[in-house]
């Protein structure tokens, strides 16, 4: 049972390039989670899933799109990088129902110059 | 959007001090999630809240939500240097779905 697993831990990306941030999570949870943290500032929702085939906008989705075509996946990709996406990336996943908390996974560090 | 202020940003204590954060919100909450990150870490979940008035204790964590759950409050009694990190409450909204609001966090040090 690994939990969630977040690939790359670090990337460093030129302004304009495009990529992608994996997630996968393997405790069949239906509600997952992309976070980007900045100092100062928390954790600030992207984007979010409550189930295959379902997402929707968080706080801060601009430059940003996910996809989940499957319960365990739900990849980030940055369309067209810039330097204001410099941040911690981190994938969060639950189960539903009340009185579940988020399971983290390590985060992947991304620096854009 | 919804928010959550979170204070003190920074706690400095003498290893054996007791420290508190406070979470507040201007609208009613659902619920309320407490998480902590160590230092490089990520986020691990360490209590919710859902009813009015609740008090959760965990060894020497004290967890309050507010009567009329718009704040909550961690207490660590007589910390120690494992408790360094930053502590995070979350908090859901009525009709929030699956949005979670975080505070911005209160990052403890504690000197020994």
């Amino acid at each position: 049972n690994a939990g969630v697993t977040q690939t790359p831990k670090f990337q460093v990306l030129k302004t304009g390039q495009s990529m992608t941030l994996q997630c996968a999570q393997d405790m069949n949870h239906e509600y997952m989670s992309w976070y980007r943290q900045d100092p100062g500032m928390g954790l600030r929702l992207i984007h979010y899933s409550v189930g295959a085939g379902i997402t929707d906008q968080g706080e801060v989705p601009n430059g940003y799109n996910v996809s989940r075509s499957t319960t365990e996946d739900f990849p980030l990709r940055l369309l067209s990088a810039a330097p204001s996406q410099t941040s911690v990336y981190f994938c969060a996943s639950r189960a539903p129902g009340q009185g579940y908390g988020y399971t983290f996974g390590s985060g992947t560090r991304l620096t854009v110059v | 959007g919804q928010q959550v202020m979170q204070i003190p940003q920074y706690q400095h204590v003498q290893e054996g001090e007791d420290f508190t954060t406070y979470c507040n919100s201007s609208t009613t909450l659902s619920n309320i999630q407490w998480y902590k990150q160590r230092p490089g870490g990520h986020p691990v979940f360490l209590i919710q809240l859902v009813k009015s008035g609740e008090v959760k204790k965990q060894k020497r964590l004290t967890f309050q939500f507010g009567e009329a759950k718009k704040n909550s409050s961690l207490h660590i009694t007589a910390t120690q240097t494992t408790d360094v990190g930053t502590y995070f409450c979350a908090a859901r909204y009525s009709g929030g779905y699956q949005k979670v609001t975080f505070g911005t966090g209160t990052k403890l040090q504690v000197i020994p």
